[in-house]
């Protein structure tokens, strides 16, 4: 089992909706992130977080440490929004291998 | 931009050849990280090296060897590789090893083995 877990795994939305990725993982962290990747392969940072909310133009991620639960929600989606969203946690009691990744969240939006 | 490059963006190669990929990050950073990423699996960690030193090696094939000869860059030396090496490699910087530091990745490296 994969200590990090998305969901859901493909997702396809029309322009325009409200869209929620959701990220569980099982480590204790000292922060989660958010990647994206566009076709291509490049892998881009849009949120570090630790605690609470975050907010960047139409992108919002939100974190509970409690329940050990992070989402990512896009407001008024847009094709440009179609790539790979990757869920990421750093363990910092684990020396071995401090990031865990989650296999992806595929989205594609459709005009 | 993230400030992180990698050459070649692609490459083929038989299983009996030797190659490197090239990873250069102009933002400074003390630590290089090297992954693959497999389709349909969670990107994999296969070298870390801080201030030139690797401090992790996450039991990978002898088949891959890194080389960092500076803080800005990394490479990856590839030989008598497996068609299931075929992945997107991706390297990555951060402002240093330890700590909560955002990971700023290159654009990869698509990887086909023959």
């Amino acid at each position: 089992k994969n200590e990090v877990e998305q969901s859901p795994q493909n997702l396809t939305a029309q322009e325009g909706e409200f869209i929620t990725i959701n990220c569980s993982y099982s480590v204790g962290i000292s922060a989660l992130h958010w990647l994206q990747q566009h076709p291509g392969g490049g892998i881009v940072s849009l949120f570090m977080l630790s605690s609470g909310k975050k907010k960047h133009g139409r992108l919002i991620a939100t974190i509970n440490i409690q329940e050990k639960h992070s989402s990512l929600h896009i407001t008024a989606s847009h094709p440009r929004d179609s790539a790979v969203y990757i869920c990421a946690v750093r363990d910092p009691s684990n020396t071995g291998n401090q990031f865990y990744f989650g296999t992806g969240t595929s989205l594609t939006v459709i005009p | 931009e993230t400030g992180v490059t990698q050459t070649p963006r692609h490459l083929v190669m038989g299983m009996t050849n030797k190659k490197s990929l090239k990873c250069e990050q102009h933002l400074g950073h003390n630590a290089m990280y090297w992954y693959k990423q497999s389709a349909k699996k969670p990107l994999e960690l296969m070298f870390v090296y801080s201030l030139e030193e690797r401090v992790e090696n996450n039991s990978v094939p002898s088949r891959f060897s890194p080389e960092c000869p500076n803080s800005s860059h990394l490479f990856l030396h590839l030989h008598t590789l497996q068609p299931e090496d075929s992945a997107l490699y991706l390297c990555a910087s951060s402002q240093v090893f330890r700590g909560p530091y955002e990971q700023y990745f290159g654009p990869g490296t698509r990887l086909t083995v023959t």
